[in-house]
């Protein structure tokens, strides 16, 4: 059993759609990152979260410590924003980084 | 360019070779870390670094993987006597300060084990 869960695997969704990807986790944790990787590999930190909500432009995310469970949103969404999504954690013994399999998300035009 | 930069970005070798990745990270972080991953999967932690001292290595980190960081700033992997399942992509990235910071990934290495 993975320590990260992430939902759905993949998705497709139409240029302007709201999208919602979900992550859960097993552990207890102090923080947890949301990651973008692009085709080409490279990965872009998007949020690092221990509490509530950020908002950075067309994404936000939230996390719920209670009920180990974290979203991210993308608003507006437009094809450059097609990519894996990957949810990690990083345990509250501050040793131990857990990773989701990735989110694979297709926006088309 | 100040990003953390890896090298080299692809490597083909044979089974039972030794091979050895670089990182060097943002300047002034203190923090650094390795993970690999492969095709599909979210990354895997590897091994992360504080200045020169390594604090943690994942048990994924088999006796034939060493990092090390001597002087506190560039990071180097070595696999010894790669096997197929080695092949992955190996990526480093660093952070400033305090755990579960904000944390910047290089490009990564992309290795082929034949």
């Amino acid at each position: 059993k993975n320590e990260v869960e992430q939902s759905p695997q993949n998705l497709t969704a139409q240029e302007g759609e709201f999208i919602t990807i979900n992550c859960s986790y097993s552990v207890g944790i102090s923080a947890l990152h949301w990651l973008q990787q692009h085709p080409g590999g490279g990965i872009v930190s998007l949020f690092m979260l221990s509490s509530g909500k950020k908002k950075h432009g067309r994404l936000i995310a939230t996390i719920n410590i209670q009920e180990k469970h974290s979203s991210l949103h993308i608003t507006a969404s437009h094809p450059r924003d097609s990519a894996v999504y990957i949810c990690a954690v990083i345990s509250n013994t501050g040793n131990q980084f857990y990773f989701g399999t990735g989110t694979s998300l297709t926006v088309i035009p | 360019d100040t990003g953390v930069s890896q090298d080299p970005r692809h490597k083909i070798t044979k089974r039972g070779q030794n091979v050895t990745f670089r990182c060097d990270p943002i300047s002034e972080h203190n923090r650094l870390y390795w993970y690999r991953q492969t095709l599909g999967q979210g990354p895997e932690f590897l091994t992360y670094f504080q200045n020169e001292a390594q604090l943690e290595k994942s048990r994924l980190l088999s006796d034939r993987f060493s990092a090390e960081r001597p002087k506190g700033s560039f990071s180097t992997l070595e696999i010894q006597r790669t096997e197929q399942g080695d092949s992955a992509m190996y990526l480093c990235a660093s952070s400033l300060g305090l755990f579960g910071e904000t944390q910047y990934f290089g490009p990564g290495t992309r290795l082929l084990v034949l």
